[in-house]
């Protein structure tokens, strides 16, 4: 069944680790998608892809970095989390087509940094 | 600037018709699409329009009005399951960006 994962679903972690979220769509789509979203809060865009080796940087200032290795994997790595990161994360992929593409969403990485 | 602008909350009865609207400032539109989003859970596709005009589905229809700058999502014979976040977000740009409101939070109560 084509659909979109992330792991982890949760995740607590200390100050200063390095941590890298999984994102993984068997749908083959081209685009793929990261938000930061805060309680209650509106998505925020912080990557997006448009395929293999593209990465680019959204709306809000991250200090992740993403990859793009193939098609299907978009993984989101923090070098060394802090606090302030403490969020939830969502993967997102649609197709390429111009307008009108819906996104489809991952379940999210709740993660809290201590 | 780019703005997406909805109520924070609205509250109303099972059974009845609740209209949420939503008014957007964008760059480059592309169309707006409706989301539902349950506590702790990924936001599901409702609805996308392009055009002018109601696209009607099922308990829920959406309109758009391009020249106002202005949607609403209408939903019908309210559910208790209906209670949810519901995301305005705007397509934009030549990149086909999602741009995000804060969300209605829909409370349905009997």
């Amino acid at each position: 069944e084509a659909d979109i994962y992330q792991t982890p679903r949760y995740l607590v972690i200390g100050t200063g680790k390095k941590i890298t979220l999984e994102c993984s769509q068997t749908m083959g789509h081209d685009k793929m998608y990261w938000y930061q979203q805060d309680p209650g809060m509106e998505l925020h865009l912080i990557h997006y892809s448009y395929g293999v080796n593209s990465t680019e940087k959204g709306d809000l200032s991250s200090e992740s970095t993403v990859s793009r290795i193939r098609t299907e994997h978009f993984p989101l790595t923090l070098e060394s989390a802090r606090p302030s990161h403490t969020s939830q994360y969502l993967c997102a992929s649609s197709e390429i087509l111009a307008g009108g593409n819906e996104q489809f969403f991952g379940p999210g990485t709740r993660l809290t940094v201590l | 600037g780019q703005n997406i602008d909805q109520p924070t909350e609205m509250t109303a009865t099972e059974g009845a018709i609740v209209q949420i609207n939503c008014t957007y400032q964008t760059s480059g539109f592309n169309g707006l699409f409706w989301y539902q989003q349950h506590a702790g859970e990924a936001p599901t596709f409702l609805s996308y329009n392009v055009l002018d005009g109601l696209e009607e589905k099922g308990r829920f229809s959406s309109f758009l009005s391009r020249s106002k700058g202005y949607s609403y999502l209408l939903l019908k014979e309210l559910q208790m399951k209906d209670s949810a976040s519901y995301l305005c977000a705007a397509l934009s740009g030549g990149y086909n960006k999602l741009i995000f409101g804060a969300g209605t939070r829909l409370a349905v109560h009997p």
